[in-house]
C-alpha cells in the first residue's frame, strides 16, 4: 500500500487565490512527520512546512499552511495568495518514528501546480 | 553557508562504464541518504548513511554501492551503469533520523544511460 498518496497529478489556481494540495498518509507509529518540499523547474528540492503527529495546532510558514487532520491522516498544503513563482512540482513527504524506517523520507507522487496569470 | 553539494550535475555516459556521484556537507550531520526520482513515482531511497562507516541498503538499492568513509562524504558509486538508471538523483542529509529534522537536500545530479 502506498505510504503517501497525492491524489492530483495537476492543479491549477489563479494569480492571488488560495489553493490546496492534497496528501493522504498511511502509517501505524505513533511518532511521525509530514514535510512538503517545493520543486521549481530548475530541479532543486526545497523545504516549504513541517508537522510533527504530536503537534496540536497546525503549522504554518508564511503563506504555506497545512491542514492537518491526524484521524482521517490527511496533511494538505494551502497556500494562500498564489504567485506566478508558485508555479512548481509539490512533494508530500513522510518520516516515521518506528525502528526500521531508519529516518527515510517516504516521498507522495507529487503534484504539479501552475499558477495563471 | 550550510549545504549539500554534488558533483557532477548532469552526467551522459554508456552502459557499463563505471560512475561515482559525489554528495558532501558542511553540516556535521550524522544521516545521509540518497534518493532516485522518477516521474509519476515521486523520490525513492536507493542507501542511507547513519554515520561513518554505517551504511544500509533503502527501497532500491540494485545496482549501487556507497560508502562513508568520512563524516561530510557520501559518495553513490554505479558499477555498471544501465539505462534503466537514467534518473534525477538527490543526496540529502540530516542531523540526526528523529521524525522533526529537516532533510537538507543537494542540487541533483541528472544522469543519463545510453
Amino acid at each position: 500500500a502506498q505510504k503517501i498518496t497525492q491524489t492530483q497529478p495537476g492543479m491549477f489556481v489563479q494569480e492571488k487565490e488560495a489553493v490546496t494540495l492534497d496528501c493522504t498518509y498511511d502509517t501505524s507509529d505513533q511518532s511521525y512527520g509530514l514535510f512538503w518540499y517545493k520543486q521549481p523547474s530548475s530541479g532543486e528540492m526545497i523545504f516549504l512546512i513541517y508537522q510533527g503527529s504530536y503537534d496540536e495546532q497546525n503549522a504554518t510558514e508564511g503563506r504555506y499552511s497545512l491542514n492537518f487532520q491526524k484521524a482521517r491522516k490527511s496533511a494538505n498544503l494551502v497556500i494562500s495568495a498564489s504567485q506566478l513563482g508558485d508555479s512548481a512540482m509539490y512533494f508530500c513527504a513522510m518520516r516515521e518514528g518506528g525502528g526500521t524506517s531508519y529516518g527515510k523520507l517516504t516521498f507522495g507522487q507529487g503534484t504539479i501546480l501552475t499558477v495563471h496569470p | 553557508e550550510a549545504q549539500v553539494t554534488q558533483n557532477p550535475r548532469y552526467l551522459i555516459t554508456v552502459t557499463g562504464k563505471k560512475l561515482t556521484v559525489t554528495c558532501s556537507q558542511n553540516m556535521n550531520h550524522e544521516y545521509m541518504s540518497w534518493y532516485r526520482q522518477d516521474p509519476g513515482l515521486g523520490l525513492r531511497q536507493i542507501y542511507y548513511s547513519m554515520n561513518v562507516e554505517v551504511t544500509d541498503k533503502g527501497d532500491v538499492p540494485e545496482g549501487y554501492k556507497v560508502s562513508r568513509k568520512e563524516k561530510r562524504n557520501f559518495p553513490l558509486i554505479l558499477e555498471s551503469p544501465s539505462p534503466n538508471q537514467t534518473s534525477l538523483y538527490f543526496c540529502a542529509s540530516s542531523l540526526r533520523t528523529q521524525v522533526s529534522y529537516e532533510q537538507y537536500f543537494g542540487p541533483g545530479t541528472r544522469l543519463t544511460v545510453t
